[in-house]
């Protein structure tokens, strides 16, 4: 079955610090990825995607990604994390094997940010 | 911009009420899903529908149905509320299938006791 890990539960960094969160899938083909972030009392707002293409991809809020193949990873990075970036992290991987498309969410990891 | 909005952002119920959680989007997405978020489980979808009067079951379906009479409003309804199911609940929207990026509600927090 497919599924995605967050070995992460909680990171705490320093404002002005980099970042970056772990994510790892299980996947039978091409995946598409997606990192949420979900603010306190909020709803989740999508960072960024993969679908295809450069490994490389860059979100909204300075946040980047790097799809690995052969690692089956799709970390997120920041190179200066601000006291704003406190939040939960949701990396997701979309299903389309199944007779129902669906995205299927990590556990998530807690970021809290030391000013 | 996308908005997705939950009827209640708290809600407090008995054991054994039947409950309603409204959502509503105003982009005219076909797709809608209710999720359930729990620590440490992420989010589990409950239901989702990708046309009106359409439904199907996602992975955690059990004491719960839904209703999707027009095309911008998706419920959720607990027929007998139960303490298990004290839980965040995100309803969400997309324009692609559910492979695509999803627009999020603020969530509601219900408390059965």
């Amino acid at each position: 079955a497919q599924s995605v890990t967050q070995p992460d539960i909680h990171i705490t960094v320093s404002e002005g610090a980099s970042l970056e969160l772990r994510c790892n899938y299980s996947y039978g083909a091409t995946p598409y990825l997606f990192w949420y972030v979900q603010s306190p009392g909020q709803g989740l707002q999508l960072l960024l995607k993969y679908f295809s293409g450069d490994t490389l991809v860059q979100g909204i809020k300075g946040f980047e990604a790097e799809f690995k193949r052969s690692q089956s990873s799709f970390n997120l990075r920041k190179p200066s994390v601000h006291w704003s970036d406190a939040a939960e992290y949701f990396c997701a991987v979309g299903d389309g094997l199944t007779s129902y498309d669906k995205v299927i969410f990590g556990p998530g990891t807690s970021l809290s940010v030391i000013p | 911009d996308v908005k997705v909005t939950q009827s209640s952002r708290y809600l407090v119920k008995r054991t054994g009420e039947k409950v309603f959680l409204e959502c509503v989007q105003d982009m005219d997405h076909e797709n809608m899903f209710w999720y359930r978020q729990d620590p440490g489980l992420g989010l589990r979808l409950i239901y989702f529908s990708y046309d009106v009067k359409m439904k199907e079951k996602g992975d955690i379906p059990e004491g719960y149905s839904v209703s999707r009479e027009k095309k911008e409003r998706f419920s959720l309804i607990l027929e007998s509320a139960s303490t298990n199911q004290t839980s965040m609940y995100l309803c969400a929207s997309s324009y692609d299938r559910g492979i695509g990026e999803q627009y999020f509600g603020p969530g509601t927090r219900l408390t059965v006791t």
